[in-house]
């Protein structure tokens, strides 16, 4: 079934690139990886997905690995205001069911 | 433009009521969907509707659980007989493609929080 894999914790200090991994090695072929973000007490956000190449926006980069089984959220120049969980998401094929895990939750030190 | 609403945002419930929680998504997305996060947790997805129609319900955890969307827009989520276990906060997120497709990305409401005594 899919699942995604991520540490439960980071910190990264200001101003530095934050590097947040995630494992989704049951991902299957045609199956996007999505990534969002959520502050306290908020809904999540979305930032950024992908599918075999690597992908930038606005707001992050995304890495994925050539056998697709994990891929890298990027955020450039981490902030403050970026210290949120942040959650790698795949989609269990054939349906409508997103699969969010438990996150990593990065804190962004001053 | 304006965002998903959720209302009401709190809601305290005695265990055996039943309450209705309602979304408001973002005007013209035809896709919408339920999720429950427990403390701690991600969201867990409960149902997805495609216009008024529940396309994938295998989310909900039990027959006390229903929702509809009748009109293709606004929907409500239905728990019957609460249970303690129900406490959770209850997103809604809406999206302006059919699910399932690399490009649906989904805008999240901020929740509602039902607290079950």
């Amino acid at each position: 079934d899919a699942k995604t894999t991520q540490p439960t914790s980071m910190d990264c200090a200001e101003g530095r690139a934050a590097n947040l991994p995630c494992n989704h090695s049951t991902i299957s072929g045609n199956e996007y990886v999505y990534w969002y973000r959520q502050i306290h007490s908020q809904g999540p956000q979305y930032i950024i997905h992908g599918l075999k190449n690597n992908e930038t926006n606005e707001m992050a980069s995304l890495i994925i690995t050539e056998d697709r089984k994990s891929s890298t959220l990027i955020l450039p120049h981490a902030t403050l205001r970026d210290t949120a969980v942040y959650y790698c998401i795949v989609r269990v094929t054939g349906t409508y069911k997103y699969i969010f895990g438990t996150g990593t939750r990065l804190k962004v030190l001053a | 433009g304006a965002g998903v609403s959720q209302t009401p945002s709190n809601k305290v419930t005695e265990k055996g009521k039943y309450v209705e929680l309602r979304c408001d998504p973002i005007s013209g997305h035809t896709a919408l969907y339920w999720y429950r996060q427990s403390l701690g947790q991600g969201p867990e997805f409960l149902i997805y509707f495609q216009g008024t129609g529940a396309a994938d319900d295998s989310g909900l955890p039990n027959d006390r659980f229903f929702a509809v969307r009748p009109e293709g827009s606004v929907s409500t989520l239905k728990i019957q007989r609460t249970e303690r276990g129900d406490s959770a906060v209850y997103l809604c997120a809406s999206s302006p493609t059919e699910g399932g497709r690399g490009t649906d990305t989904q805008y999240f409401g901020p929740g509602t929080r039902l607290t079950v005594l």
